[in-house]
C-alpha cells in the first residue's frame, strides 16, 4: 500500500518568515495530494490539494508543489502569520472509491511574533 | 448545517469495555469514514462506508466493528477495548468517488485503562 513519509516533525519560524514542509510518498498511482492544518482540539481541515496533472498550485500565501517524477510535493507558505501555527498533515490518494486517504505523520508548525 | 458531528467529545474506559463512537453528517455525503490518529503517525484509516449498506477495511481494522444502516449516520464500535485503542477518533465524510475533501468531525477523544 501507499507509504507518505513527512519532514520535518517540528518547525519553528519566526513571523514573516516562509516554512516549508515536504513529503514523500510510494505509491506511483497516487495521483490527489492534499494539505490539512489542524488546530489544538478540532479536526483537521483542507486548506490546499493539487492533483497529479499540475506541478503547482497557489492560494495566496500558501503554494504547493508536485513533482511526480521523484514522488514528492511540498507546502510553502509565506509571509507567516502566528494564526498559521497548528499542526500540517500531507495525505496521498489514487482518487479511487471513498478516496481514501494516507497521511504523513504531520508537523507542528510554530510562528513565533 | 452542522457538518460532521461526533459523540463523546471524551470518553474514559476500563479494559474489556465495549462503547460506540457516534458519528453523523447532514450534507448528504455518500462516503464516510473512521481515522484513529496517534502521536507522530498521523491519521491512519480504520474502517470506511460507500454508502447505506456498504462497508469496508481500511489500514487499522482490527478490534473495530463499523455499520451504515443511513446515509447520515457512522458509528465506530469498541467490542473489547484494549489500551492499544487509546488515541482520538476522527469520522470523516466526502460527497463521493474522486479527489474530493474530506470534512472532518471535531474528534473523540478515548482513553483505555
Amino acid at each position: 500500500g501507499e507509504n507518505v513519509e513527512q519532514h520535518p516533525s517540528t518547525l519553528s519560524v519566526q513571523e514573516g518568515d516562509s516554512a516549508v514542509i515536504k513529503c514523500t510518498y510510494s505509491d506511483s498511482a497516487s495521483n490527489y495530494f492534499p494539505w490539512y492544518k489542524q488546530e489544538l482540539g478540532k479536526g483537521p481541515q483542507l486548506i490546499i490539494d493539487i492533483r497529479s496533472n499540475v506541478g503547482e498550485k497557489k492560494d495566496q500565501r500558501i503554494a504547493v508543489t508536485l513533482n511526480k517524477t521523484a514522488k514528492h510535493f511540498s507546502l510553502h507558505i509565506t509571509e507567516t502569520q502566528p494564526e498559521d501555527s497548528a499542526v500540517y498533515f500531507c495525505a496521498a490518494s489514487r482518487g479511487n472509491a471513498g478516496n481514501m486517504l494516507t497521511f504523513g505523520g504531520g508537523t507542528r508548525l510554530m510562528v513565533k511574533p | 448545517n452542522a457538518g460532521v458531528t461526533q459523540t463523546p467529545k471524551f470518553q474514559v474506559l476500563k479494559t474489556g469495555q465495549s462503547m460506540t463512537l457516534q458519528c453523523a453528517q447532514d450534507m448528504n455525503h455518500e462516503y464516510m469514514s473512521w481515522y484513529r490518529q496517534d502521536p507522530g503517525m498521523g491519521l491512519r484509516l480504520i474502517h470506511y462506508s460507500v454508502g447505506a449498506g456498504i462497508t469496508d477495511q481500511g489500514e487499522v481494522p482490527n478490534g473495530y466493528n463499523v455499520s451504515r444502516s443511513t446515509t447520515e449516520d457512522f458509528p465506530l464500535r469498541l467490542l473489547s477495548a484494549a489500551p492499544s485503542q487509546t488515541s482520538v477518533y476522527f469520522c470523516a465524510s466526502t460527497p463521493g468517488t474522486g479527489p474530493y475533501e474530506q470534512y472532518f468531525g471535531p474528534g473523540t477523544r478515548l482513553t483505555v485503562t
